[in-house]
């Protein structure tokens, strides 16, 4: 079954500098959530989207956007990258805000 | 402001020796409650979810419950590659101010020693 893909699966990046993740749902599915985890830490949520429009807003600096495209992928730009923003994010998929099935992540690590 | 606390942080067992992870929490009506596992560096792997108190879900080794207040996951005859993090999650109902996100607890990491 198809999953929901993350991309690029690793990524350095140095202070100040922007990053760009990408997120590609579940086929049909219809919501789009974005959490970061550090280390020893649970998944802080970020920011949903339900049907390509924003739904909710978690923790998410200024400093980051995200947006939802037609083809219902996502991308989460981060800009002037600070070192405590180094990282897994997570993006996740549902159907109707039913069950979230997550990405394999993104490992950020900024120096 | 929604809450969830899970205990024990960590939870070391033998092979065999059945226990129960538990998740408290707190949440302007609760939508949905959902348990994941996850490994180190990997994303979190749906296991349940619970919708209203009184539901039982069941899957190999694993139990889900739910109260009004509570979840727990009961782990029977637990096998090493059971071990891993368990995180519970809740959802609040539509017309929350959080509606739709998950709210997640710290996790309990569980070692299962052969």
């Amino acid at each position: 079954a198809a999953g929901v893909i993350q991309s690029p699966r690793h990524l350095i990046k140095e202070k100040r500098e922007t990053a760009t993740l990408k997120c590609y749902p579940i086929p049909r599915h219809d919501t789009v959530y974005w959490y970061q985890q550090g280390p020893g830490q649970d998944p802080q949520f970020l920011i949903s989207f339900y049907e390509k429009m924003q739904s909710d807003k978690g923790s998410i600096p200024d400093r980051f956007s995200a947006q939802q495209f037609s083809d219902y992928h996502s991308e989460l730009n981060m800009s002037s990258l600070e070192l405590g923003d180094s990282a897994l994010y997570f993006c996740a998929s549902s159907l109707s805000r039913s069950e979230a099935f997550f990405g394999q992540g993104t490992r950020l690590t900024v120096v | 402001e929604d809450q969830v606390t899970q205990s024990p942080e960590a939870l070391r067992l033998q092979e065999g020796e059945s226990s129960s992870l538990n998740c408290s929490y707190t949440v302007s009506g609760l939508r949905g409650l959902f348990w994941y596992r996850q490994d180190p560096g990997k994303g979190p792997e749906f296991l349940f979810t619970l919708y209203s108190a009184g539901e039982e879900k069941e899957k190999e080794r694993l139990k889900a419950t739910l109260t009004k207040k509570e979840s727990f996951l009961h782990i029977t005859a637990p096998k090493p590659e059971d071990s891993a993090t368990y995180l519970c999650a809740v959802q609040a109902r539509a017309g929350g101010t959080s509606y739709g996100k998950l709210t997640f607890g710290q996790g309990t990491i569980l070692t299962v020693h052969p």
